[in-house]
């Protein structure tokens, strides 16, 4: 039973535009969302977090959207750039279990 | 700060034998976390501790996985007897205060093979 499901497992984007990477949750509990983005070989870093008190947090060239009545989060990138090309998880937690739920990942690819 | 330690980062092994993987997390951190890697389930989170006892073990998958934390900088993932199926990559994480606020740093990962 996933929790947080990323449907997309890739995503191919030309360099400059947007990239946008999806994210659902079934959890009505989850009230902090996450994206880690891998490179391969090396573990996930923390990319960009929000609450559920918000619907928009905006970090440079990231952004992340969160609607909680469709219990769906978005992962924004403007402009995309080849350095970003990765996978990206999605994480999902409430505050009374202190543990996060990663979707399976997406797979970014950015073209020069 | 060197970050979050993992050994070995490559693990071939023989079905039916012992796997034991190692951690050393960021120091003050408090809570360190075992999550595994599959292309099917993505990242799941297998057992995390609290200042070195164990909180939530409910991801481990079956008793032939054990983990142990004997002090604040070292953490063991065992598994005993191996089997194909637990081929994967194995992180290990720790993070300061309250875990599900706060950012996890995670080490490179162990990529187990088991034929």
């Amino acid at each position: 039973d996933q929790q947080v499901k990323q449907n997309s497992p890739s995503l191919s984007v030309q360099e400059g535009r947007i990239s946008i990477l999806n994210c659902d949750y079934t959890n009505s509990m989850f009230d902090y969302f996450l994206w880690y983005k891998k490179y391969p070989a090396e573990g996930p870093t923390f990319l960009i977090s929000i609450s559920s008190i918000k619907d928009k947090n905006e970090d440079g060239r990231f952004t992340v959207f969160l609607n909680k009545s469709a219990k769906h989060l978005s992962l924004h990138i403007v402009p995309s750039q080849p350095g970003d090309s990765a996978v990206y998880f999605c994480a999902a937690s409430d505050s009374g279990t202190y543990k996060y739920i990663f979707g399976t990942g997406t797979r970014l690819k950015v073209l020069a | 700060d060197a970050g979050v330690i993992q050994s070995p980062r490559h693990e071939v092994t023989e079905m039916g034998q012992e796997v034991t993987l190692r951690c050393k997390p960021i120091s003050g951190h408090d809570y360190l976390f075992w999550y595994r890697q599959t292309m099917m389930r993505g990242l799941e989170l297998l057992i995390y501790f609290n200042n070195n006892v164990p909180i939530d073990d409910s991801g481990m998958p079956e008793d032939r996985f054990s983990a142990k934390m004997p002090n604040a900088s070292f953490s063991t993932l065992k598994i005993q007897p191996s089997e194909p199926r637990d081929s994967a990559v194995y992180f290990c994480a720790s993070s300061r205060g309250l875990a599900g606020m706060n950012e996890q740093y995670f080490g490179p990962g162990t990529r187990l093979t088991v034929t």
